[in-house]
């Protein structure tokens, strides 16, 4: 396990609303990754951070932004909530030199209303 | 477009006999694949890998065959155990072109006493 955790676990927020979500990790890996998992989609990366301050768009960005002031934080944030981004959002991490295995937090179940 | 295909959503197997997990990739560019595991209400578990320059790799009772030529690789788990039963995503990336993993839909294993 790399000590993943995501805050909060549930979330229930109404349309239009901002929504920021905390992906932490202990293991000092450099790389972090947000997706999100759809019945029918699989899981789809959204953005990741190859570093403090350095993040990348995914399949799936739009709608949302991210910040990496930390090497232990990453946080994803939906500017004005949609229903359609109602979803299971999972963060993960890797270290090395990125590619290879990644590994996932328990995720934060969020419904837009 | 999906690059990964999984295109048996629910298998269903007796306890003791073999799982055989199948999958597909489109992009000749990825060259590391990887199996997760994922239990309901928790992120996604890694299981076993394998590189383009390989086509079996074995740990305990998992093994990954790769077929290049057919853009095809399967898991194997023998023999199969109700512990087992949980939803098993397919992924694959290349190297060199970043590090976002690409997800197969997933199939859900069933493995009945």
């Amino acid at each position: 396990d790399a000590g993943i955790t995501q805050s909060p676990r549930h979330k229930v927020t109404e349309t239009g609303t901002p929504v920021t979500l905390r992906c932490h990790q202990t293991e000092n890996h450099r790389y972090m990754y947000w997706y999100r998992q759809d019945p029918g989609h699989g899981l789809r990366l959204i953005h990741y951070s190859y570093g403090v301050k350095d993040t990348d768009k995914g399949e799936v960005s739009d709608g949302y932004s991210v910040s990496r002031s930390k090497t232990e934080d990453f946080l994803l944030t939906l500017e004005s909530a949609t229903s359609s981004q109602t979803s299971v959002y999972f963060c993960a991490t890797s270290g090395g030199q990125g590619w290879g295995e990644q590994y996932f937090g328990p995720g934060t179940r969020l419904t837009v209303t | 477009d999906q690059q990964v295909k999984q295109n048996s959503p629910s298998l269903s197997v007796q306890e003791g006999r073999i799982s055989i997990l199948n999958c597909d990739y489109t992009n000749s560019m990825f060259d590391y694949f990887l199996w997760y595991k994922k239990y309901p209400a928790e992120g996604p578990t890694f299981l076993i890998s394998i590189s383009s320059i390989k086509d079996k790799n074995e740990d305990g009772r998992f093994t990954v065959f790769l077929n290049k030529s057919a853009k095809h690789l399967s898991l194997h788990i023998v023999p199969s155990q109700p512990g087992d039963s949980a939803v098993y995503f397919c992924a694959a990336l290349s190297s060199r072109s970043g590090y976002a993993l690409n997800f197969g839909k997933g199939t859900s294993l069933l493995v009945t006493p």
